[in-house]
């Protein structure tokens, strides 16, 4: 079973950039059905898609965070980062890093990034 | 622009059967058949239940089953457990983007 653990600060200032990597294990990335995706939940909501990468370099994104986001992907190390621009409080949430594709059947435990000074 | 929208909560008894629906809104016919459910309770991460509509992973109890009609897919949830009581949420995706529906919060009474 795919494993996925995301990784990066837990605490970022208002306007700061927050990062975070997610390291996938007992599995590669470079497979060609595999796509890494990030996805967010803000404390007592719901869950929101931010963006998806392919090994490949095909990129999406929620056009409603599309300016704020940049994505890379690292195959020999099996591992893919977010980075998210500008941030504020609204941006606090639990983020999680997964393998789409058919369906979401690997997920990350999340990690919860606060947003404050 | 395509969208789930999912009832805000369900309850049932134990024993019971419950149905969480999902209304598929998009102009991609094929997210009408790619719609798949996830199961959160408090504090983990979600948990796939049912893929393609009506296909279930290996481990997903039986009481757990997925069908559509037209352009709403629904879960129901036969011999409702008190584990079951958690947050549930519908996705699908389009050529470019992953959908949530906005989750139904099952309440087992």
């Amino acid at each position: 079973q795919l494993q996925l653990l995301e990784s990066g600060p837990r605490l970022v200032k208002p306007s700061e950039t927050l990062s975070l990597i997610c390291t996938v294990s007992n599995g590669s990335i470079s497979d060609i059905s595999f796509f890494g995706g990030w996805i967010r939940q803000p404390p007592g909501k719901g869950l929101e898609w931010i963006a998806t990468i392919h090994p490949h370099g095909n990129t999406y994104h929620n056009p409603s965070l599309r300016s704020r986001i940049s994505l890379s992907i690292d195959t020999s190390r099996d591992q893919f980062s977010l980075k998210l621009d500008s941030v504020t409080a609204a941006d606090t949430a639990v983020y999680y890093c997964a393998k789409l594709g058919r369906a979401i059947d690997s997920w990350g435990q999340g990690s919860l990034v606060t947003v404050a000074s | 622009h395509s969208a789930l929208t999912q009832p805000p909560s369900v309850s049932g008894s134990p024993g019971q059967s419950v149905t969480i629906s999902c209304t598929v809104t998009s102009s991609d016919i094929d997210t009408y058949n790619r719609v798949s459910w996830y199961q959160q309770p408090p504090g983990t991460a979600p948990k796939l239940m049912i893929y393609e509509v009506t296909n279930r992973p290996s481990g997903v109890p039986d009481r757990f089953s997925g069908s559509r009609s037209d352009n709403t897919a629904s879960l129901t949830i036969s011999g409702l457990q008190a584990e079951d009581e958690a947050d549930y949420y519908c996705s699908s995706y389009t050529s470019s983007a992953t959908l949530f529906g906005g989750g139904t919060k099952l309440t087992v009474l």
